[in-house]
């Protein structure tokens, strides 16, 4: 079975600090992963996904996520916050063979201040 | 390009009463996949389906059926509504089926039971 461990249910930096959004996952195949974004009242949005290939996944809005295999974990990176980064973000897992079926973690709320 | 659109936004229904939620996909996408999204429990697959069958299903009681038609909208049904069915129910899209493929999100119906 597939579960997706999300690091800190809030996390706050201040704008222009680093972000890093944790996320460590459990799967008995090779994993794909993804990173997704929430703003209020609104749907889920792709950050960026891992599925084979570089391991150093770059998305969009300058975040950026490592799958590192040894540590089961795919963290979530900005090098400088942006106020308009606040909002839920979800980590997420499916595998091979589980059809559109996509594990999400229990989302880490990201604050900025100013 | 159209994304993926929920109707309705918001609803709002008592215990017992039945409701029918709609999704259209993106223009092309074939694979439609139901999650339901609560303070408590996060966000649960429901179904996915894929040329109008109905490809996996999540551990939910079988109050909750869906359907998909010849052009690839979806539909969903929720009978005997409880309370605890009040939640943010999302639709996404995804251009075929295979775990590896991004889902693009709609905005939602939120769904209140009274």
């Amino acid at each position: 079975a597939q579960s997706v461990t999300q690091l800190g249910s809030h996390v706050s930096v201040s704008e222009g600090a680093l972000v890093l959004l944790r996320c460590n996952y459990s799967s008995s195949v090779p994993p794909y992963l993804f990173w997704y974004v929430q703003y209020p009242n609104q749907g889920l949005q792709l950050l960026l996904k891992y599925t084979t290939g570089a391991t150093l996944v770059k998305g969009i809005n300058g975040f950026e996520a490592e799958f590192k295999k040894s540590e089961t974990s795919f963290h979530l990176t900005k090098p400088s916050a942006h106020m308009s980064d606040a909002a839920e973000y979800f980590c997420a897992v499916s595998s091979p063979g589980s059809a559109s079926k996509i594990i999400f973690g229990s989302g880490t709320r990201l604050s900025i201040r100013p | 390009k159209a994304g993926v659109t929920q109707t309705p936004r918001y609803l709002i229904k008592t215990r017992g009463q039945q409701v029918t939620l709609s999704c259209s996909p993106i223009s092309g996408h074939r694979s439609v996949s139901w999650y339901q999204q609560t303070p408590g429990q996060g966000l649960q697959f429901l179904f996915e389906y894929f040329s109008e069958t109905q490809r996996n299903k999540g551990n939910f009681p079988g109050r909750f059926s869906g359907r998909q038609f010849s052009n690839s909208r979806s539909e969903m049904n929720v009978s005997t509504l409880e309370l605890g069915d009040s939640a943010l129910y999302l639709c996404a899209s995804s251009l075929n089926e295979g775990a590896g493929q991004p889902q693009h999100f709609g905005d939602g119906t939120r769904l209140s039971i009274l």
